[in-house]
């Protein structure tokens, strides 16, 4: 049964700080990782996809790294703005591409 | 007006009522989900539908069902409810793709509390 961790549970620092948040999985069969972020009363926004077959996508401040092979991911967010202060989750596709989710960070960015 | 709507948005119930929640979608998409999440939790797939006449068992499915009324509306229903059935739910959709770049979209959320 795929399992999927988030490391840390909570994170702060101050704005414009880089960071990175960790995500692992425990099966590498996967068809894709997803990020995703969730705000307090609303749903989850798709903020970067990797197919099983890519290293890193990118969009704007944000970059995504996955390393099947040791069942591995990480976000890198650059100058994080207080705007980005929200709940990151990690997901796994795995077969008939459900979505198996890890328990998310909850991002603190103080102005 | 949201891609993907969930009614209502949040709901108070008693132990033992028949409860539905809705989900509706305008994104043309076949493929829809329902997840709950729990404080601290992941979130878990509750049942899955891949088309109108396509629905499975997710994994936590017991004391839930589901109806796929037409592609746009996907609805979760709480035959008896219980307290710890007490989560927030969400419904999502998917496009159809080859798997790999299969992206979910989400809607907002219903809260439900079981007294």
């Amino acid at each position: 049964k795929q399992e999927v961790t988030q490391i840390p549970a909570a994170l702060s620092v101050p704005e414009g700080e880089n960071l990175v948040l960790n995500c692992s999985f425990t099966d590498s069969a996967i068809y894709n990782l997803q990020w995703f972020r969730q705000d307090p009363g609303k749903g989850l926004t798709s903020l970067l996809l990797i197919q099983s077959s890519q290293r890193e996508q990118t969009s704007g401040r944000l970059n995504a790294s996955l390393d099947k092979s040791s069942g591995r991911s990480t976000l890198y967010i650059a100058a994080s703005q207080p705007g980005d202060s929200a709940t990151y989750l990690c997901a796994v596709a795995g077969s008939n591409y459900k979505l198996t989710f890890g328990k998310g960070t909850l991002l603190t960015v103080n102005p | 007006d949201a891609d993907v709507t969930q009614t209502p948005r949040n709901r108070i119930t008693k132990t033992g009522k028949r409860i539905m929640l809705e989900c509706s979608q305008t994104k043309g998409h076949d493929r829809m989900y329902w997840y709950r999440q729990d404080p601290g939790l992941g979130l878990q797939l509750i049942y899955y539908s891949f088309d109108v006449k396509d629905i499975n068992k997710g994994e936590i499915s017991d004391g839930y069902s589901v109806s796929r009324q037409a592609q746009a509306k996907f609805s979760l229903s709480l035959e008896s409810a219980i307290p710890n059935q007490t989560a927030l739910y969400f419904c999502a959709t998917s496009e159809t793709t080859t798997g790999a770049n299969e992206k979910l979209f989400f809607g907002s959320g219903t809260q439900l509390s079981v007294l």
